[in-house]
């Protein structure tokens, strides 16, 4: 039982570059996540969904997308990468919307 | 407005020590979860508790113990006989309902580096 798993672990990125943060979990949750992290400021929802088919914006989704095809994997897309995307992006999922939430180990990207 | 606030950016102690963490959160809805996670130097985001808030008893597990008092919006997490091991980033999160959805939005506070010196 792997949990939430995220690929790849660190990325550099030019700028107007793209890519795609993948995320996978086998726990079975119908509901996902997508944070990020800057220095100091906690984290920071992006997107969600909460189920297969269904997505939905967080506090912080311009300059990213979002697909869920299937319950396990929910991966972000970065488009036309700018200085501020350089952060910390964490995956996460949850068996119902208030239960808690587990995280995979993080992607740290840099847009340079 | 934050809606979890974490007034401790840092705290040091040296081991063997007590320490709390203070969280203060701000909500309207009366059905909300309270949560604490850890972040240890490595980087991943390990739960340590969730809390609903009908239950405002506190909890103990081990070393850690947590206080939830509505009266005054706190969920406090309190260390006791801190280790080396301890040191972390400490988040608390609060999850409430979503413009009327089930779906619970965590909102995490800034956090607090704990570091425990031997």
């Amino acid at each position: 039982n792997a949990g939430v798993t995220q690929t790849p672990k660190f990325r550099i990125l030019k700028i107007g570059q793209s890519m795609t943060l993948q995320c996978t979990q086998d726990m079975n949750h119908n509901y996902m996540y997508w944070y990020r992290q800057d220095p100091g400021m906690g984290l920071k929802l992006i997107y969600y969904s909460v189920g297969a088919g269904i997505t939905d914006k967080g506090e912080v989704p311009n300059g990213y997308n979002v697909s869920r095809s299937t319950t396990e994997d929910f991966p972000l897309r970065l488009e036309l990468a700018a200085p501020s995307q350089t952060s910390v992006y964490f995956c996460a999922s949850s068996l119902r919307g208030e239960a808690e939430q587990y995280f995979g180990p993080g992607t740290r990207l840099t847009v340079t | 407005a934050q809606k979890v606030t974490q007034a401790q950016t840092e705290i040091s102690v040296v081991e063997k020590e007590d320490v709390t963490l203070d969280c203060v959160y701000e909500t309207r809805d009366t059905t909300y979860y309270l949560f604490w996670y850890k972040q240890p130097p490595s980087g991943e985001l390990v739960f340590l508790i969730r809390r609903n808030s009908f239950d405002e008893q506190n909890e103990i597990s081990g070393r850690y113990s947590w206080n939830f008092q509505k009266s005054t919006s706190s969920f406090n997490f309190t260390i006791t006989a801190s280790q080396v091991v301890d040191s972390a980033v400490y988040f608390c999160a609060l999850s409430e309902r979503d413009r009327g959805s089930t779906l619970g939005r965590l909102y995490f506070g800034r956090g607090t580096q704990l570091t425990v010196w031997p």
